[in-house]
C-alpha cells in the first residue's frame, strides 16, 4: 500500500535552470495539493489539482511556476529559470473527498530543492 | 481572508510533563485536521475533528475541537521525546494551515 511518491528528494539547479518536481498520490486519490515550506516555517499552499484540472492556483507565483495533473501519470510542479528565493522543501499531498467533505492529506516526503 | 493561528510558536518540557497547543481562527471551519512533522519529513495526519465540541484520543494525544467549530486544541499528557516535532492545524475550505506549534520534549 503505497503512500505518496515524491521524486526526486533532492534536487540541486543553477540559477536560470529548469526544476521538475514528481508527485505520484496514492492509489485511488484523484486530489493533488502541492506546498512549499521554507525552514522554521509552516506549509504555504500552492495549488490544488483534479486530474486534468487546476482547483485552485491562488497560491502559486504568477511567473516562472507551473502544475499539471495528467490523466496519465504523475502530478507535475515546474519551476522555470529558478532563482535562489525558490530553494526550499516542496511538499505534495493527496487526497480522496471522503463523505464528510473533509479533506484530509497525506504528505510525500518532499523534494528539497537547492539553487546554487 | 481566513486564518489559523498557532500557540505557543516553540515549546519545550520535560519528559512526563502535560501540555496544550491551540489553533485558533476567526472563521468557522467545517472540519480540522493535525499533523505532525519531522525534520526531513512530509506531515503525518494525526487526526480529523469535524463536528462542534468533538474530542478525540488517540493514545496519549486528546484533540479538541470548538463547539463553534472555530478552534481546536491538543492536550498532551505524560510528553515523551518521541513526541517532539512541528504540530501543524489545517482547515479545509481553502485549505488553510497555521504555522505550527514546534514541540521539543527533553528527556
Amino acid at each position: 500500500n503505497a503512500g505518496v511518491m515524491q521524486n526526486p528528494r533532492h534536487l540541486v539547479r543553477r540559477r536560470g535552470q529548469e526544476a521538475r518536481l514528481r508527485c505520484s498520490p496514492m492509489k485511488g486519490h484523484s486530489h493533488v495539493y502541492w506546498y512549499r515550506q521554507l525552514p522554521e516555517e509552516g506549509l504555504k499552499f500552492m495549488v490544488y489539482l483534479q486530474k486534468e484540472n487546476i482547483i485552485d492556483e491562488s497560491g502559486m507565483p504568477k511567473e516562472r511556476f507551473s502544475a499539471e495533473f495528467p490523466k496519465e501519470g504523475p502530478s507535475i510542479l515546474r519551476i522555470q529559470q529558478v532563482v535562489r528565493g525558490d530553494s526550499a522543501a516542496y511538499f505534495c499531498a493527496s487526497s480522496p473527498l471522503s463523505f464528510t467533505g473533509s479533506y484530509e492529506q497525506y504528505f510525500g516526503p518532499g523534494t528539497r530543492l537547492t539553487v546554487t | 481572508t481566513q486564518l489559523l493561528e498557532q500557540s505557543p510558536q516553540f515549546l519545550s518540557i520535560q519528559e512526563g510533563e502535560n501540555l496544550t497547543v491551540y489553533c485558533n481562527s476567526s472563521s468557522v471551519f467545517s472540519s480540522l485536521q493535525w499533523y505532525r512533522q519531522e525534520p526531513g519529513e512530509g506531515p503525518v495526519l494525526l487526526v480529523t475533528v469535524v463536528t462542534g465540541g468533538e474530542v478525540k484520543k488517540l493514545k496519549r494525544l486528546t484533540f479538541q475541537f470548538g463547539d463553534a467549530r472555530k478552534d481546536s486544541s491538543l492536550h498532551i499528557t505524560a510528553a515523551q521525546p518521541g513526541d517532539t516535532g512541528l504540530y501543524l492545524c489545517a482547515g479545509d475550505d481553502k485549505i488553510i494551515f497555521g504555522k505550527g506549534t514546534r514541540l521539543h520534549i527533553l528527556p
